[in-house]
């Protein structure tokens, strides 16, 4: 059974720093592209960034109100992601979830989600 | 603003058939493949269609997806009270580089 578990969400102050996680077990995480999400309280959702594969360079892309503060990582030894927030924001105020992309969407299967809220 | 417009609210009887629109341009749906989520109240989202009108298994028949040109519409037949919930078509924007979502629609069980 795929499991995608998030951790680190909490409660931050404006520019301030904090770093998600989230841990994959059932599949080959090393094949699997990996996105975050987020979904603020009531809102939509809004795709926020996604990591290739190793073997495909492991190359990362960013939606345009995170590209430059937010950055994904991926530790395949842990299959684990990571999404390093970075400057933050009110407007980041969300609940975070992590998807897994493996073969049919680049969301084939998503977490439970983490909390983030920014505030002073 | 979404580059997707679907409609904020839709709604049926037990029974019915629910018809769900998401719009969008030549740099989106127009040359892209559209997936459809459901998200039941306070859940993750989850896979109902992709490749505009594919079913993962484990998702019901009742469910069906269709695209043209630069629309796309889900179906929702035999309505039922569990299919209450906020679904939300995606796909990949040209000129944005990046995944765009609708704004959702909450289909609602009368």
């Amino acid at each position: 059974e795929v499991q995608l578990v998030e951790s680190g969400g909490g409660l931050v102050k404006p520019g301030e720093s904090l770093r998600l996680s989230c841990a994959a077990s059932g599949f080959t995480f090393s094949n699997a592209w990996m996105s975050w999400v987020r979904q603020a309280p009531g809102k939509g959702l809004e795709w926020v960034g996604r990591i290739k594969r190793k073997d495909e360079g492991g190359t990362t892309i960013y939606g345009a109100p995170v590209k430059g503060r937010f950055t994904i990582s991926r530790d395949d030894s842990k299959n684990t992601t990571f999404l390093q927030m970075n400057s933050l924001k009110t407007e980041d105020t969300a609940v975070y979830y992590c998807a897994a992309g493996r073969g049919v969407t680049d969301f084939d299967d998503w977490g439970q989600g983490t909390l983030v809220t920014v505030s002073s | 603003q979404s580059v997707l417009t679907q409609p904020p609210s839709a709604s049926g009887t037990p029974g019915q058939r629910v018809t769900i629109s998401c719009s969008g341009s030549s740099s989106n749906i127009g040359r892209n493949d559209v997936y459809w989520y459901q998200q039941l109240p306070g859940m993750a989202p989850k896979l109902l269609i992709y490749r505009n009108n594919q079913r993962p298994s484990g998702v019901p028949d009742r469910f069906s997806g269709s695209k043209s040109g630069t629309s796309a519409s889900l179906a929702i037949s035999g309505l039922r009270s569990d299919d209450e919930a906020d679904y939300y078509c995606t796909t990949w924007d040209a000129s944005l580089s990046g995944h765009v979502f609708g704004p959702g629609t909450k289909v609602t069980v009368l």
